[in-house]
């Protein structure tokens, strides 16, 4: 089965920073990814799908980008209200795999 | 409005049976997979296995395979997940959520049912 290996694991960062986190798919899944957000205590919410279409309704600080097994989300100015543990998933064949996610708070 | 409902927190002991329930409203509800995620306490998102309901058929992850069992009653637009015999290591959050056949992500979420098995 594909692995789904995100990075970092957890991270710091200023309001206002530029963010990035990466998704690393141990074979090739075209762009057959998406990314959630989960903030503590509630429903993950999808973000992103296809690797860079936004869902209805996210802010568009967020982006995502990359194809094959390399793929990246960027928050380009830091909200407080981003606080969350953000998780890749792929979902070309099953099983859909999510990454072990990664811990965005501010600093 | 388009949502899931899922049923209520689950308290049971090791060896007890359990079937969980997760209801679609507002959509075709045979048109899209089902997906079963797991979030052990402090812990990351696990996906579980899928169906779909227009034809019944299911996916399992291969750590779950053999422990759950998936199934849909579509005349009810309704997903279940069940265990026939729970283990403490069960205790966790189980959500649902819907998926299109298409390129697209999980965009509905069920609010998620808390199954806490101790003895």
């Amino acid at each position: 089965d594909i692995q789904m290996t995100q990075s970092p694991s957890s991270l710091s960062a200023s309001v206002g920073d530029r963010v990035t986190i990466t998704c690393r798919a141990s074979q090739g899944i075209t762009n057959s990814l998406a990314w959630y957000q989960q903030k503590p205590g509630k429903v993950p919410k999808l973000l992103i799908y296809a690797a860079s279409t936004l869902q209805s309704g996210v802010p568009s600080r967020f982006s995502g980008s990359g194809s094959g097994t390399d793929f990246t989300l960027t928050i380009s100015s830091l909200q407080p209200g981003d606080v969350a543990t953000y998780y890749c998933q792929k979902y070309n064949t099953a099983p859909w795999t999510f990454g072990q996610g990664t811990k965005v708070e501010i600093k | 409005e388009v949502q899931l409902v899922q049923s209520g927190a689950e308290v049971k002991k090791p060896g007890e049976s359990l079937k969980i329930s997760c209801q679609g409203s507002g959509y075709s509800f045979t048109t899209y997979w089902i997906v079963w995620v797991r979030q052990m306490p402090g812990k990351g998102l696990e996906w579980m296995g899928i169906i779909y309901p227009g034809d019944s058929v299911t996916r399992y992850s291969p750590s779950f395979q053999g422990q759950v069992t998936i199934s849909a009653d579509k005349s009810i637009s309704t997903a279940y997940l069940q265990w026939s015999s729970l283990k403490a290591s069960d205790t966790a959050m189980y959500y649902c959520a819907r998926k299109k056949w298409d390129n697209s992500g999980m965009d509905v979420w069920g609010h998620g049912t808390t199954v806490t098995v101790s003895s």
